[in-house]
């Protein structure tokens, strides 16, 4: 099946420790993006990638980065300088200039 | 870069009844406008979408208007049902020069009452 995939769907991580979120898709899509999502902040912008090795920062990229060495594939890594890691992320992926498709989430919970 | 504003927050509705979330963006090089639902614990799916060229388009109970000299797009839901209760944003996407960038509202929460 076609589809955009985000995995694991719960991650739980220590202080001062790097996490590395999945996504892949096989809808053939140039686009990919995360954001972030918190309670009554709708959805903000991490990073996104039009096009394979290359990405571009969102509004909020402080304490992440991210690969795109392949079309199907951009990981998104929480990395110990994010100071309030605990959210719920979004991968998406699109075409040029049409609908974004969204992958279930990951919950990421700092323990 | 672009703002979009969202409202209500929340939204209860008896069942039947219509439901109507209000958008408004300030790019006016934006020219696509989808709508999102989002049940709990998922990612957001899109429901109905707008390009700038049209004015209103409608797929069964749900519907969507676009002033593009107000800069402000609607959701209208018709005939709500339980399930429709999900939170709903709006987006709006820009062209930057390192591609497009969608740019969400901050969501509304929609309950409709049995």
């Amino acid at each position: 099946d076609g589809g955009i995939t985000q995995s694991p769907k719960y991650l739980f991580r220590k202080e001062g420790q790097n996490v590395t979120l999945s996504c892949e898709q096989n809808l053939n899509h140039d686009a990919m993006y995360w954001y972030r999502q918190d309670p009554g902040q709708g959805l903000r912008l991490i990073y996104y990638s039009q096009i394979v090795n290359d990405f571009q920062k969102g509004d909020i990229a402080e304490g992440y980065s991210v690969s795109r060495e392949k079309k199907e594939s951009f990981p998104l890594t929480v990395t110990s300088a994010q100071k309030n890691p605990t959210a719920f992320y979004l991968c998406a992926s699109g075409p040029e200039n049409t609908e974004a498709f969204f992958g279930q989430g990951t919950r990421l919970t700092v323990v | 870069g672009e703002n979009v504003e969202q409202h209500p927050s929340t939204l209860s509705v008896q069942e039947g009844d219509s439901a109507v979330i209000k958008c408004t963006y300030s790019d006016s090089a934006s020219n696509y406008f989808p709508w999102y639902k989002q049940e709990l614990g998922k990612g957001p799916q899109l429901i109905i979408d707008i390009r700038s060229n049209v004015g209103e388009k409608k797929d069964q109970r749900i519907a969507v208007t676009l002033n593009k000299t107000a800069k402000h797009f609607s959701l209208h839901i018709t005939e709500t049902q339980p399930e429709d209760s999900a939170v709903y944003f709006c987006a709006a996407i820009a062209k930057r020069f390192a591609g497009n960038q969608f740019y969400f509202g901050t969501g509304t929460s929609l309950t409709v009452i049995p």
